[in-house]
Order: structure tokens, then C-alpha cells, then sequence
């Protein structure tokens, strides 16, 4: 299984970006990165997912080197509701089964006015 | 759609006591997951299933059992729980893509 590390904490202000890396060096050839949102109190929530090269959606860009043994998660103006956990998850592919998906510890994003 | 939805949200069981928790999804999803949550750390994979009637274990499984039935259903069960079985427990299902959690069990063992 590919494990991750990423920061443990982070502290930011609003408006500003935000870069959140993980590295994961035995990232198998047909892992997929995918990164999740968690709220004190909720379930995890689905941000983005990558496999090579850069990714962007409406919330967050993925920027992933050609190597894939990092990545990292890009918040634009960040918000006081972006105060959060972020989880980076490597895996879906073959070399985990496609279903065994395992989180790490994630990193505390705690946003100040 | 519900989604995910668990029973029940919270429970206190006594030590040596057994209980089963429900986790139900509407998404025709074939992959289901259990994780635990200790106050302050990251997620923990207890069981999972590929599809009904298959289970498998996960980072953590001893003390738990699992059964997947039915695609939709997937419990969890301790059949004699201890302290340290004291987490909040969650469950999700997943497409092509990602996972979908539900809300969470908090479940107290004393």
C-alpha cells in the first residue's frame, strides 16, 4: 500500500492560496491521488482526483510531477469555511485490490481572519 | 437519494456487551468500507466489501465482524466490546471515482 505523509498543520488567513503536499514514494503505476475534505463532526468529502499532470475543478487544483510521488492541493482564497482536514488517499488501482483505500493522517487547516 | 445513511448516530455499551451498526446506501454501489475515528487522529480501515457477500479486513479489523448480505447493506458488529473500541465509526460506499461517507456512529464503551 502506498502511505502518505503529509504536514500536519497549517495555518493560513483569508484570501490567501493555499499549498497542502503529500508525498507518497511507492505510489503503484495505476494509483489514483485523491484528496477529501473532513469537518469536525462529518464524514470526509470528495475534493479532487488526479493521476498525472495537473487537474482543476470548481474548488481546488491538483498538481502532480511526472515522478507521482507527491502531490499537492491548491486552495484559492481560502475562506474561514475552508477550516478543515485535509486527507490525501493514494490507491483504487490494481496494486491495492481496487478497493482497499487506506487514509492517512491528513493536515489541520485552520484559516484566521 | 439518502446516500449513506448509519444506525444508530450515538450508543453507550458497558463493556463485554455486543451490538450491530447499519450502514445502508441507495447508490447501487458494489464497494463498501468501515472506519474509526479517534478524537484528534485520521481514519482507520476496519472491513471492507467488493460486493455483496464478500468481506475482507482492513488496517484494524480484530474485534470487529462484518457481513454484506444484501449490495445495499453492510453491518458491522462487536460481539464483545471493549474500551478501547471507543471511536466514532464511519461508513462508506464508492463509485468509479470517490468514496461517500455517512454521518458517523459515536459509540461510548464504558
Amino acid at each position: 500500500l502506498a502511505k502518505t505523509t503529509q504536514p500536519i498543520s497549517m495555518d493560513s488567513y483569508e484570501g490567501q492560496e493555499v499549498n497542502i503536499t503529500c508525498s507518497h514514494n511507492n505510489i503503484a503505476t495505476n494509483d489514483y491521488i485523491t484528496w477529501y475534505q473532513q469537518f469536525p463532526s462529518q464524514g470526509p468529502r470528495f475534493i479532487i482526483q488526479g493521476y498525472k499532470t495537473k487537474v482543476t475543478n470548481e474548488v481546488a487544483s491538483l498538481f502532480i510531477p511526472a515522478d507521482r510521488k507527491s502531490s499537492t492541493l491548491s486552495l484559492p482564497r481560502v475562506s474561514l469555511s475552508d477550516t478543515a482536514v485535509y486527507y490525501c488517499l493514494v490507491g483504487g488501482g490494481p496494486s491495492t485490490g481496487f478497493q482497499k483505500l487506506v487514509f492517512g493522517t491528513g493536515t489541520r487547516l485552520l484559516v484566521s481572519p | 437519494n439518502a446516500g449513506v445513511t448509519q444506525t444508530p448516530k450515538f450508543r453507550v455499551l458497558k463493556t463485554g456487551q455486543s451490538m450491530t451498526l447499519l450502514c445502508a446506501q441507495d447508490m447501487n454501489h458494489e464497494y463498501m468500507y468501515w472506519y474509526r475515528q479517534d478524537p484528534g487522529m485520521g481514519l482507520r480501515l476496519i472491513h471492507y466489501s467488493v460486493g455483496e457477500g464478500t468481506t475482507a479486513k482492513g488496517e484494524v479489523p480484530d474485534g470487529y465482524n462484518v457481513s454484506r448480505l444484501k449490495k445495499q447493506n453492510f453491518l458491522l458488529g462487536l460481539e464483545s466490546a471493549a474500551p478501547s473500541q471507543t471511536s466514532v465509526y464511519f461508513c462508506a460506499s464508492r463509485d468509479n471515482e470517490k468514496l461517500f461517507f455517512g454521518s458517523g456512529t459515536q459509540l461510548s464503551v464504558l
